[in-house]
């Protein structure tokens, strides 16, 4: 079946520097890729999307970059603080019938003082 | 901001016992989906609806029945709970398909199996 890998499960970084968590897909029919975002003990939460008429789209500290060629996409921070601290996770849209996510595994992000 | 409350938030169950988890939204979105939280696997898709009195297999739908008797409710049920049912379980809505809209998360179940 189709699938988002997320290969890097842990990323720590410094406070004040960027950090980048990667992702992959296998199906070349997705066109929408949203990352969540779930804090210790909490649920997940929106915190970005890119779809795939476009290959970058940036709010505030966050960018997405999408590369449709290598079946790429990653979420790039700037400027970490503490309470960028959380699990990461990456998705993409299938179709499979009907439209679906599948999510990739997490990376937790650690930004130490 | 969109509303998902899941209950109860957590559970002990007994191995052969029947579990049923619960899920209610006030965003009077369409669309609603039962996700499963492992470690080192993500979210994994059990099983979703897009109308009232209809719901899909997700994929992982083996052991779990769903039922979503009104636009607002969605429920989970296990019949006969294993260990390998142990996880987190996670509820969420969507006002269309989840490739044009986002998904708003209830705060999760955390079920033991026993």
């Amino acid at each position: 079946g189709e699938k988002v890998e997320q290969h890097q499960s842990t990323l720590s970084v410094r406070e004040g520097d960027s950090a980048v968590i990667n992702c992959t897909y296998t199906d070349t029919a997705s066109s929408y890729f949203p990352w969540y975002k779930q804090e210790a003990g909490k649920s997940l939460h929106f915190v970005i999307d890119i779809r795939s008429n476009v290959d970058r789209k940036q709010s505030q500290r966050l960018t997405v970059l999408l590369d449709k060629k290598a079946k790429r996409f990653s979420l790039h921070i700037t400027a970490t603080q503490p309470e960028d601290s959380a699990i990461y996770f990456c998705a993409a849209s299938i179709s499979s019938g009907s439209w679906q996510l599948i999510f990739g595994s997490g990376t937790q992000l650690t930004v130490m003082p | 901001e969109a509303a998902v409350t899941q209950s109860p938030r957590s559970k002990v169950a007994v191995t052969g016992g029947k579990v049923t988890l619960s899920c209610h939204q006030t965003n009077n979105h369409d669309y609603m989906y039962w996700y499963r939280q492992d470690t080192g696997h993500g979210l994994r898709l059990i099983h979703y609806s897009y109308v009232a009195d209809s719901t899909e297999k997700g994929d992982i739908p083996d052991g779990y029945k769903a039922s979503r008797p009104s636009q607002e409710n969605f429920s989970l049920i296990l019949e006969l709970a294993s260990l390998s049912q142990t996880a987190v379980y996670f509820c969420a809505s969507s006002d269309r398909d989840p490739s044009a809209e986002t998904l708003y998360f209830g705060s999760g179940t955390r079920l033991t199996v026993l």
